[in-house]
């Protein structure tokens, strides 16, 4: 089944300590990328990665790292978790058409609260 | 910087009504996506649209994008309840290249018997 995983699924953690959410997709798409999503603001883009090795920043980058040493998975990390950044977080991933982003599938989400 | 606008933000309608939401976004961009969300639960892809004058249906829902106007619009058509959700549009930064995403607020819509 064609599908994007997210761990862990709930998380609630105090401020400062690092914690990673893992993403990975069986579909063999370039693109992935992760988004924030908070009451009233709607979703934010965080990072995003066109291919292995290729990252770049979104709309909301502060905060975070990612990485993209494989093909299938994309984590995000949070050195430092601030309570700024409790939220519920989804990550996707989409292949290209006509030179751009096609459909993105979504994760379930991860539901980060920082104390 | 990119700004998506969605109108209006919260409906409530009834079976049987057809009614239109609307994206307006700031540049140029000739790339236009739509999502639907149900409460509690990940995010699904409707449409991509990808040039001037694109249109596409999918039953009682049918997308467009003109792109000089800087507008898409998503027609709801005799409305059922199971399309009860918030539905979001997104639009490529770069204007046709594989680059980043800026979504809307959304549209949170909700259909009465």
């Amino acid at each position: 089944e064609a599908q994007v995983t997210q761990n862990p699924r709930y998380l609630i953690t105090v401020t400062g300590k690092k914690l990673t959410v893992t993403c990975s997709q069986n579909m063999n798409h370039e693109y992935m990328s992760w988004y924030r999503q908070d009451p009233g603001l709607g979703l934010r883009q965080i990072y995003y990665s066109m291919n292995v090795e290729v990252t770049d920043k979104g709309d909301v980058p502060e905060g975070y790292k990612v990485s993209r040493k494989e093909k299938r998975n994309f984590p995000l990390i949070l050195e430092s978790p601030s309570p700024n950044q409790t939220s519920l977080y989804f990550c996707a991933s989409s292949g290209f058409v006509a030179g751009g982003v096609d459909e993105q599938f979504f994760g379930p989400g991860t539901r980060l609260t920082v104390l | 910087e990119l700004k998506v606008e969605q109108n209006p933000l919260f409906l409530s309608m009834q079976e049987g009504k057809n009614y239109t939401i609307y994206c307006n976004y700031s540049t140029t961009s000739d790339r236009l996506y739509w999502y639907r969300q149900d409460p509690g639960k990940s995010l699904e892809s409707l449409f991509v649209l990808l040039s001037n004058g694109a249109v596409k249906q999918e039953g009682r829902l049918m997308a467009s994008l003109d792109t000089k106007a800087r507008l898409s619009t998503l027609h709801i058509t005799a409305a059922v309840h199971d399309l009860s959700a918030t539905y979001f549009c997104a639009v490529d930064h770069s204007g046709g290249g594989a680059d980043g995403l800026t979504f809307g607020k959304g549209t949170h819509l909700i259909i009465q018997p």
